[in-house]
């Protein structure tokens, strides 16, 4: 069975600082990992993923995220947060190979000027 | 590419009725699958199908159903609504397993 816990159901940073949002995943076989973005009235736009090839991922609009079996982590990180920046993130895990996602609770992040 | 479609966007309902919700797939995707999204339970998987079959089925009640066409379009429907069943409805579309793309959702209202 496949799970995910994102830690911090809000965040606050700074606009330049860095964003870093946390997810750890439990998985009972190689998962495939996720980081989707949703702005207000939106469905959810994928951002990076993880499918068991490079273990830093690097995804649209400056986001990356590191896979780390050891820690069974995959936290999302930007160097500089953009105003534009703020929504709603969503760390989601699926077995390999299937198509159903788990996703975590949500982590909003909050970018103050 | 056209990305994902979802019809209707709003849709309003009293307790006991039944409603019909259709997703359009980016073309060449064949697997199609169902989110629910709440305040109180996130988002909870519904099903997927793939080629007109269903593979996969979260832990909803009988009442949530769905069906693929051969053109990959699908439809799900919940049929004796409850206040409970108000909700963002998600549909995903996928090629691969490696991440799907995702509607822009219908929001479901049960008065």
């Amino acid at each position: 069975a496949q799970s995910v816990t994102q830690l911090g159901s809000h965040v606050s940073v700074s606009e330049g600082a860095l964003v870093l949002l946390r997810c750890n995943y439990s998985s009972s076989v190689p998962p495939y990992l996720f980081w989707y973005v949703q702005y207000p009235n939106q469905g959810l736009q994928l951002l990076l993923k993880y499918t068991s090839a490079a273990t830093l991922v690097k995804g649209i609009n400056g986001f990356e995220a590191e896979f780390k079996k050891s820690e069974t982590s995959f936290h999302l990180t930007k160097p500089s947060a953009h105003m534009s920046d703020a929504a709603e993130y969503f760390c989601a895990v699926s077995a390999s190979g299937t198509y159903k996602y788990i996703f975590g609770t949500g982590t909003r992040l909050k970018v103050l000027a | 590419k056209a990305g994902v479609t979802q019809t209707p966007r709003y849709l309003i309902k009293t307790r006991g009725q039944q409603v019909t919700l259709s997703c359009s797939p980016i073309s060449g995707h064949r697997s199609v699958s169902w989110y629910q999204q709440t305040p109180g339970q996130g988002l909870q998987f519904l099903f997927e199908y793939f080629s007109e079959t269903q593979r996969n089925k979260g832990n909803f009640p009988g009442r949530f159903s769905g069906r693929q066409f051969s053109n990959s379009r699908s439809e799900m429907n919940v049929s004796t609504l409850e206040l409970g069943d108000s909700a963002l409805y998600l549909c995903a579309s996928s090629l691969d397993a490696a991440g799907g793309f995702f509607g822009p959702g219908t929001r479901l209202t049960v008065l």
